[in-house]
C-alpha cells in the first residue's frame, strides 16, 4: 500500500485560497466517505482539521473545508493568515494489508 | 481535555528493543481504540499499529509485521508499543494517538495526537 499523493508544496498570499489534493485509489480515498486532514506546525504533533471528507472538529475555523471527487480528495484554505503556515496531511482507510494510509504531505507558505 | 504523553524513547543499537508507553487522560480510555504513528525526521507519517478497545484486535503495518507488539492497559490508562529487532529505518518520532471509535474500523479517524517521542536507531 503506497501514500497517498499529495503535491509538495503550495502557497498563497494573506486573504487569497489555496487547495490541496490528496490523490489515492479506488481502495482508498475513493471508495470510502473517511478522509481526514491534519494540520501540523514544526516541532509539534499533528492536529485533526477535516474529517469524515467535509466535517470540521469543534474550534477549527471554518476557512478549512474539504470535499472528494473520485479517487482525489481535496482540502481549500481560504481567506489564508500567518498562522496557517503548516504541514497538511490527508489520510484514509485503506482496504489492503494496511489499514491506514496517509499522503505525502504538502507545505503550505503564506506569501 | 484529552492529553495522551508518551515516554520511552531514545537512542537504541540496531537490532536491540525499546517499549515505548503513552498515558491518556481526559476521556474514558477504555472506551477508544488507540494507534501508534510515526514520523521519519523531515519526512512524512506513516501509520504503524492500531488495538480496540478492549485490545481484542490489534493491527500492523506491513513495515513493523512481527517485530513490533501493541498493547494497553486500561487499568493504569495506559498504551504500549513493544518494539524488537531495531533498524535503522524505524527511527522516528513515535506519537500515540486516540481514535474516535471502539473497534479499530473503517470509519475510525484519529482525532487526537501526543507530543511524541524520539526512537533513534543507530550504533
Amino acid at each position: 500500500q503506497s501514500a497517498l499523493t499529495q503535491p509538495p508544496s503550495a502557497s498563497g498570499s494573506p486573504g487569497q485560497s489555496v487547495t490541496i489534493s490528496c490523490t489515492g485509489t479506488n481502495s482508498d480515498v475513493g471508495g470510502y466517505n473517511y478522509v481526514s486532514w491534519y494540520q501540523q506546525h514544526p516541532g509539534k504533533a499533528p492536529k485533526l482539521i477535516i474529517y469524515e471528507v467535509t466535517k470540521r472538529p469543534s474550534g477549527v475555523p471554518d476557512r478549512f473545508s474539504g470535499s472528494k471527487s473520485g479517487n482525489t480528495a481535496s482540502l481549500t484554505v481560504s481567506g489564508l493568515q500567518a498562522e496557517d503556515e503548516a504541514d497538511y496531511y490527508c489520510s484514509s482507510y485503506a482496504r489492503s494489508n494496511i489499514f491506514y494510509v496517509f499522503g505525502t504531505g504538502t507545505k503550505v507558505t503564506v506569501l | 481535555e484529552v492529553q495522551l504523553v508518551e515516554s520511552g524513547g531514545g537512542l537504541v543499537q540496531p537490532g536491540g528493543s525499546l517499549r515505548l508507553s503513552c498515558v491518556g487522560s481526559g476521556f474514558d480510555f477504555d472506551n477508544f481504540a488507540m494507534t501508534w504513528v510515526r514520523q521519519a525526521p523531515g519526512k512524512g507519517l506513516e501509520w504503524v499499529s492500531g488495538i480496540s478497545a478492549t485490545a481484542v484486535s490489534t493491527y500492523y503495518a506491513d513495515s513493523v509485521k512481527g517485530r513490533f507488539i501493541i498493547s494497553r492497559d486500561n487499568s493504569k490508562n495506559t498504551l504500549y508499543l513493544e518494539m524488537n529487532s531495531l533498524r535503522a529505518e524505524d527511527t522516528a518520532v513515535y506519537y500515540c494517538a486516540k481514535m474516535d471509535t471502539v473497534a479499530v474500523v473503517v470509519t475510525s479517524t484519529v482525532d487526537s495526537w501526543g507530543q511524541g517521542t524520539l526512537v533513534t536507531v543507530s550504533s
